[in-house]
């Protein structure tokens, strides 16, 4: 499977854009790229995905690198809601016996 | 539409003790998963099943036995359960289709001492 990587940790003003990176260098053509978060003590939820084109959608958007080696997932305008833990997660749409395979993640700070 | 649903929501086992976690789901999704969440870390797959009456082993199945008698739950049993079993478990859903989103429990709080 596809891997991903992502900052341990980043830290953000309130009422500020947040710019949340990934980079999946071995993303196969037929990977689409998923968003998840996870707030303290919840399950995770999903965020957004896409496969090539930039994705806008009420929470984010998803901005994607030419090449697709790497993403960013935008939160325009973060609020203290915001804090928790994003995960970028590849799915690959042609595997019959879905696996989705998590990394660590990204712990937002969001500073009031 | 209650989405996932996992009971129990807490759990204290002793060691060597049994039990069921049940995993319900009423979105008719043919994909469902165990994962396995420990402190700080990400989520790891323990198993998971791609239609009722399947079920395939994840990252970290060892010392866990799964059924999908039905297509709306999965069950997550513990045979004999170890302190290292102390974590909290969550359950997923989705359409096979990679460009679907899945769909997450609030999660189990178990705990072996």
């Amino acid at each position: 499977d596809a891997k991903t990587t992502q900052p341990n940790s980043m830290e953000s003003n309130e009422e500020e854009p947040v710019h949340l990176p990934c980079n999946h260098s071995t993303i196969s053509g037929t990977d689409y790229i998923h968003w998840y978060r996870q707030l303290p003590s919840q399950g995770p939820e999903y965020v957004i995905h896409g496969l090539t084109s930039n994705v806008n959608n009420r929470m984010a958007s998803l901005a994607i690198a030419e090449d697709r080696k790497s993403s960013t997932l935008i939160l325009h305008r973060a609020t203290l809601r915001d804090a928790a833990v994003y995960y970028c997660i590849l799915r690959d749409s042609m595997d019959s016996n879905y696996q989705l395979i998590w990394g660590a993640g990204t712990k937002l700070i969001i500073k009031p | 539409n209650a989405g996932v649903t996992q009971t129990p929501k807490f759990r204290v086992l002793k060691t060597g003790q049994s039990m069921t976690l049940l995993c319900a789901q009423d979105m008719n999704h043919e994909y469902m998963y165990w994962y396995r969440q420990d402190p700080g870390m990400g989520l790891r797959l323990i198993h998971y099943s791609v239609g009722e009456g399947t079920t395939a082993k994840g990252e970290v199945p060892d010392g866990y036995n799964v059924s999908r008698l039905k297509k709306q739950n999965f069950l997550l049993g513990l045979e004999s359960a170890a302190p290292s079993q102390t974590s909290v478990y969550f359950c997923a859903s989705s359409d096979p289709d990679g460009d679907t989103e899945a769909f997450f429990g609030q999660g189990t709080r178990l705990t072996v001492v």
